[in-house]
This record gives structure tokens, sequence and C-alpha cells, in this order.
């Protein structure tokens, strides 16, 4: 069984640009978790999707947002890209139990 | 508000010297309790999912336990392999009938020496 795909897996940005970061569930899964995580912190909460609406929200700004598509698959959306959004973005899916990670996307703002 | 706290931050070990991570929760009507390992650079993986006081669970050199306050996993004899940022995060029940939420402690560092 395929686990959690985030895509890309590296991206680079210029800052004031916007990332588009993807995440695809494992089958069957209804709940998406949204972390950020910079180099040597823990995760930081940013969005829990779940049935397609947006269930709560961590302390970022709004220029982070993003969205749950009907297949359940998800992305998230940075917009006027600065320095410190410099991270790597963990995607989590569930079903009402443990949660299971993709490998991340690395951002790099320049 | 729910709060996860894991201790110590950091953790230096020699091979085969047994140790215990120790993971405090406050959180009102926890669903579940779970452990992942995350080496650097890439997403955690997921080990244990605890339910309710008193279960353990085993896999290896790791076993967690979960008490009405706190989980410990414990480590047996470590390799250098183990080496790696070990996460608690607790579930608990969302405003709303059928959601959980998801909460995270900041984790424990553990570096095994040969």
């Amino acid at each position: 069984e395929a686990g959690v795909t985030q895509s890309p897996t590296h991206l680079i940005k210029t800052r004031g640009q916007q990332a588009t970061l993807r995440c695809s569930p494992i089958s069957g899964h209804t709940s998406v978790y949204w972390y950020q995580q910079a180099l040597g912190l823990g995760l930081q909460f940013l969005l829990w999707y779940d049935e397609g609406e947006e269930r709560n929200r961590g302390n970022f700004p709004p220029r982070f947002s993003g969205r749950q598509f009907p297949n359940y698959s998800s992305e998230l959306n940075v917009n006027a890209l600065e320095l410190e959004d410099s991270a790597l973005y963990l995607c989590a899916s569930s079903f009402f139990a443990e949660a299971f990670f993709g490998q991340g996307t690395r951002l790099t703002v320049v | 508000e729910d709060q996860v706290t894991q201790s110590p931050e950091a953790l230096r070990l020699q091979e085969g010297e047994s140790s215990s991570l120790n993971c405090s929760y406050t959180v009102s009507g926890l669903r579940g309790l779970f452990w992942y390992r995350q080496d650097p650079g890439k997403g955690p993986e997921f080990l244990f999912t605890l339910y309710s006081a008193g279960e353990e669970k085993e896999k290896e050199r790791l076993k967690a336990t979960l008490t009405k306050k706190e989980s410990f996993l414990h480590i047996t004899a470590p390799k250098p392999e183990d080496s790696a940022t070990y996460l608690c995060a607790v579930q608990a029940p969302w405003a709303f009938q059928g959601a959980q939420k998801l909460v995270f402690g900041q984790g424990t560092r553990l570096t095994i020496n040969p």
C-alpha cells in the first residue's frame, strides 16, 4: 500500500514569490495535517483538513493557506515568501487513529 | 490547553546503555498516544499507538508504556542506528463529534555512541 506522498521533494523560491506544495494521503484516509519544521526545531502545526473542510489552523499568518480536494489530496500555498519560511514542510494523513507522514518538501527561500 | 512535554531534550548514551524517554501530557479525553522516530531531514516514522493506561507495546529494542499522565519509551541495549529524534503525540477530541486533533511534543534527540 502506498504511503503519504509529497511533491516536490525540494523547492527553491525567491523572496516574495508563491510556493505550492502537494500531498497525497494514504488511500482511505480523510484527514490531512500540515506541519512546518525549521532546521533543528520541532513540528509546528500549520493546518488540519478533514473531509474537505479546514478544521483548525496553527499560529501562522494568513499567507499560509491550503485546501483539500474531493479525493482527499491537499495542497499548501505560501504567498509572499519570506526568508524565514525556509523549512521542511511535512504532511500527514490519518483516519481516526495514528497519523502517517510523508517525507516532506524542503522549501528554500533565497 | 492540551499540552505535550518531552524530556530530556537531548540524551547521549553509550552503545548498550539502556534508558527511558519521557512524554508528559495534559489533555482532556485522551484518545490515543503515539510515538514516532524522526531521522534528520526526513518525515517522522510511526512506531507505536497506546490507548489506555497500563498498555505496553514493544518493537525490537523499544518498549512504550502509558500511564494516566505520561508515557515512557524504554530503549534496551541501544545501538548507534537507534540515534534519532523521538517524538510523542496525543490525539484528543475536537469540538465537534467524530473529529480528532493531534498535538506533538518537541521531541528528544537521542545519540548512541559506539
